[in-house]
């Protein structure tokens, strides 16, 4: 069935640094693929999406590009921040179904 | 704020109880899912709705239920609780009933309720 994989974290990174969470997915034909993030304390927040092949979402100085090849969606950073200290999901939709499944979410530390 | 609704936002009870969650969608969105957090899961999906109706059901026990009302809110509803119920729970609300190639079907979560089960 479908499935997402995540990098194992934490991941701890000096500010400044640069960000790759690996992310690697299983599915029926080509599903939208999405980044969510969540802060301490609050619910997920969409931080990016791709729909189609070949396709870059970016927000907020992330990016992931969508490889049907490696069918992959890696998520990026030139220069992280303290404040994008914070657990990130990879997750796409289910094909046919009408559910959303999510990787087991990576945390992110960036030391000041 | 992200326009989804959840009450309450902590919840400690003892084990062998019933507890019901309580989850506003935003505003014109028709689709409520359920999502369990626990440290040792990470996020596993319990239900979907849309309009009223159950679309998509996971991995949720037959001790939990849930439903959607008319005006769209929706209750998830833990019965005969465990210590391992303990966990974040959140419910996520979406425009659509399901994905599209769009993309345009996003997930909006809430801060989610934290049951302690003791």
């Amino acid at each position: 069935g479908d499935s997402v994989t995540q990098m194992e974290g934490p991941v701890t990174l000096s500010e400044e640094a640069f960000l790759t969470i690996n992310c690697t997915y299983t599915a029926t034909g080509y599903p939208s693929l999405f980044w969510y993030v969540q802060y301490p304390g609050e619910g997920l927040q969409l931080l990016l999406k791709a729909t189609k092949a070949d396709d870059k979402g970016s927000n907020k100085g992330f990016e992931a590009t969508y490889r049907k090849e490696t069918t992959s969606f890696h998520l990026e950073k030139g220069s992280v921040q303290v404040s994008d200290s914070a657990v990130y999901f990879c997750a796409l939709p289910v094909s046919g179904t009408y559910k959303y499944i999510f990787g087991t979410g990576t945390r992110l530390k960036v030391l000041a | 704020d992200s326009g989804v609704t959840q009450t309450p936002k902590h919840l400690i009870t003892a084990t062998g109880q019933r507890v019901t969650l309580r989850c506003s969608p935003r505003s014109g969105d028709l689709s409520v899912y359920w999502y369990q957090q626990s440290l040792d899961q990470g996020l596993q999906f319990l239900i979907q709705y849309y309009n009223g109706e159950e679309r998509a059901k996971g991995n949720i026990l037959e001790r939990f239920s849930a439903q959607q009302f008319p005006d769209l809110h929706s209750e998830l509803n833990l019965s005969s609780l465990e210590l391992g119920d303990s966990a974040l729970y959140f419910c996520a609300s979406s425009p659509l009933k399901g994905e599209t190639r769009s993309g345009a079907n996003v997930l909006t979560f809430g801060a989610g309720s934290r049951l302690t089960v003791l």
